[in-house]
């Protein structure tokens, strides 16, 4: 268990509609990241916050938002979903005990999204 | 923008044999962090090892090693005494020094298969 929780770890849905991913980042950990990784392909940076506010965003799409709440855990919502966006989401953290991250980010599980 | 890239699509060892694999960044940077990720067919990322910019030592981890060239802009992993398990995608990632955290920009990856 690397301390970051993601929720559901799989997720089946239909075309045109919306989910919400959930991460949990390791305790103490203020800066949460998404990347989206499609089949047989690298990762992709989504979005970054860092203690409740939007810090850089990625390649992120308009359909897809994202937040970071008191207790710092984030939320990543897809809407208008399409056959395209069906990947593995990871949320990873980083603490600020180590600036810029040096220790690496600890990731999550990920979730598996299929929208068919 | 950074860029990290990765020659090598696919590569092949035999078990117990060292394999060296290839990455190559752009930065105008001069102070960052570069990462070797590992992820299996569980899919999850895990951080495998870490060299820091300043420091001219090349890392090492046990059984992996790299050998880091700042002014190549050259950053390859050596996996001595190859096992079974190594076999995974590799991915190089590059990250600038932030204090706020700062996104993990990733190659291409490379898929490493270890036979026996």
């Amino acid at each position: 268990d690397s301390g970051v929780t993601q929720t559901p770890k799989h997720l089946i849905t239909a075309t045109g509609q919306r989910v919400t991913l959930r991460c949990s980042p390791r305790s103490g950990d203020l800066s949460v990241y998404w990347y989206q990784q499609s089949l047989d392909q690298g990762l992709q940076f989504l979005i970054q916050y860092y203690n409740g506010e939007e810090r850089a965003k990625g390649n992120i799409l308009e359909r897809f938002s994202a937040q970071q709440f008191p207790d710092l855990h984030s939320e990543l919502n897809l809407s208008s979903l399409e056959l395209g966006d069906s990947a593995l989401y990871f949320c990873a953290s980083s603490s600020p005990n180590e600036p810029g991250g040096r220790y690496g980010y600890t990731f999550g599980s990920g979730t598996r999204l299929t929208v068919v | 923008a950074q860029t990290v890239t990765q020659s090598q699509p696919e590569m092949s060892v035999q078990e117990a044999e060292t394999v060296t694999l290839s990455c190559t960044y752009d930065t105008s940077e001069n102070n960052y962090y570069l990462f070797w990720y590992k992820q299996p067919p569980s899919r999850q990322m895990i951080l495998v090892i870490r060299q820091e910019a300043y420091k001219q030592q090349n890392a090492t981890e046990n059984r992996f090693s790299v050998n880091f060239q700042k002014a190549a802009k050259s950053f390859s992993l050596k996996i001595s005494d190859s096992q079974l398990g190594d076999t995974a995608m590799y991915f190089c990632a590059f990250m600038k020094q932030e204090t706020s955290g700062s996104r993990l920009t990733f190659g291409e990856g490379t898929q490493l298969t270890v036979n026996p």
